[in-house]
């Protein structure tokens, strides 16, 4: 069963910082991957979806990398602001593309 | 939030009523997903709909029951509510079964 995990689980920074939200998957087999963000009480928005055939996608100040064979991804924020605050989620896809999602790291940056 | 809109956003019943929630799109994407989220557990997928007619079990199927009359719409069915289905309830659409696309909520507490 594919288990995914992030970390840290919370993270605080002040404003201006560059920073890397970590994601960790058990089974390599997946064909994508999934950032999405979420803001308290909200839904999830998507941010970055990356085929396993890509090793990096950009939007904006977010960067996120793919590495299959570890089983690694990252999601880099430059120059972080305080409308960054959210939590961020990771997820793959599994059978009937049944999404799984990390834990989620929650994000605050200071002003 | 993608063209999805869920409703009701917010529900208070009692055990043993049924409950329905409907998720809604004008995307006109084949694939319709309900998850839910519980502290502790992350999303997890309930059902899925991979076109009009066609829904499939998700990890957390016991309880709950869908149906998909027409693309743009898939409702949810509580037959009878009990208190461990007290949850968020997000929506999500996918036109080709990559990217997923999540709604705004709804937000269920079953005394």
């Amino acid at each position: 069963k594919q288990e995914v995990t992030q970390i840290p689980a919370a993270l605080s920074v002040p404003e201006g910082e560059n920073l890397v939200l970590n994601c960790s998957f058990t089974d390599s087999a997946i064909y994508n991957l999934q950032w999405f963000r979420q803001d308290p009480g909200k839904g999830l928005t998507s941010l970055l979806l990356i085929q396993s055939s890509q090793r990096e996608q950009t939007s904006g100040r977010l960067n996120a990398s793919l590495d299959k064979s570890s089983g690694r991804s990252t999601l880099y924020i430059a120059a972080s602001q305080p409308g960054d605050s959210a939590t961020y989620l990771c997820a793959v896809p599994g059978a009937g593309n049944m999404l799984t999602f990390g834990g989620g790291t929650r994000l605050m940056v200071k002003p | 939030d993608a063209g999805i809109t869920q409703s009701p956003r917010h529900k208070v019943t009692e055990t043993g009523t049924p409950v329905t929630l409907r998720c809604h799109q004008t995307e006109n994407h084949r694939y319709m997903y309900w998850y839910r989220q519980d502290p502790g557990h992350g999303l997890r997928l309930i059902h899925y709909s991979y076109g009009v007619k066609d829904t499939d079990k998700g990890e957390v199927s016991d309880g709950y029951s869908v149906s998909r009359s027409k693309t743009e719409d898939f409702l949810l069915t509580l037959e009878s509510a009990t208190s461990s289905q007290t949850s968020v309830y997000f929506c999500a659409i996918s036109p080709d079964g990559n990217e997923q696309f999540f709604g705004p909520g709804t937000r269920l507490t079953v005394l």
